[in-house]
């Protein structure tokens, strides 16, 4: 079956330590995404890239870091410098250049610092 | 700043019922317009796309009104299993990203 795979679900870290958080799709699609979701609030949108070896920042890219050396895989790492990183995080996918563009989304993960 | 306002709710209706919602966007150049729907604790995920025509999936309508910028989700014969937040994502030209609502929330009883 093709989709999106984040993981892990829940991940439980201490202030001050960096985590990577995983998300790899098997959909070839060339687009991939990072958002954040907090209680009560829309997604908004931490990094994306349109291709292999090549990212943008998005709207809360502060304290924050991606790569993009595989086209399957854009793992997200949440630095110490993030102030408030307690979140769901979602990575998501989307065929480039389609003029629709939907994107699929993949399970989450919910990060708690402790 | 591009914005996608959605009015909050809950709104609670009855099985059977039909209730409708609205999004209003703010960059009268957007393209590509989505509803979403994210069930608690759970990624959302696409219910349908809208066209300037106007859509219809079975029970769901979408409508596109880009006149006053506003976008509308129409839910027929309403179920338990459609209670749910339900996000209006709009898109902009080209290889612009997708800017997202807070949502609706829409809460069936029996």
């Amino acid at each position: 079956d093709g989709g999106i795979t984040q993981s892990p679900k829940y991940l439980f870290r201490k202030e001050g330590q960096n985590v990577t958080l995983s998300c790899e799709q098997n959909l070839n699609h060339d687009a991939m995404y990072w958002y954040r979701q907090d209680p009560g609030q829309g997604l908004r949108l931490i990094y994306y890239s349109q291709i292999v070896n090549d990212f943008q920042k998005g709207d809360i890219a502060e304290g924050y870091s991606v790569s993009r050396e595989k086209k399957e895989s854009f793992p997200l790492t949440v630095t110490s410098a993030q102030k408030n990183p307690t979140a769901f995080y979602l990575c998501a996918s989307s065929i480039r250049g389609k003029r629709g563009d939907e994107q699929f989304f993949g399970p989450g993960t919910r990060l708690t610092v402790l | 700043r591009k914005e996608v306002e959605q009015d909050p709710g809950p709104f609670n209706v009855p099985e059977g019922a039909t209730v409708a919602f609205n999004c209003t966007y703010s960059n009268s150049a957007s393209q590509s317009f989505f509803w979403y729907r994210q069930d608690c604790r759970k990624e959302p995920k696409l219910l349908m796309s809208v066209y300037s025509s106007g859509n219809e999936d079975g029970r769901f309508t979408a409508q596109l009104n880009r006149a006053s910028q506003y976008i509308s989700l129409l839910i027929r014969d309403s179920k338990l299993s459609d209670s749910a937040t339900y996000l209006c994502v709009v898109k902009d030209s080209g290889y612009s990203t997708l800017t997202f609502g807070k949502g609706t929330m829409l809460l069936v009883s029996p």
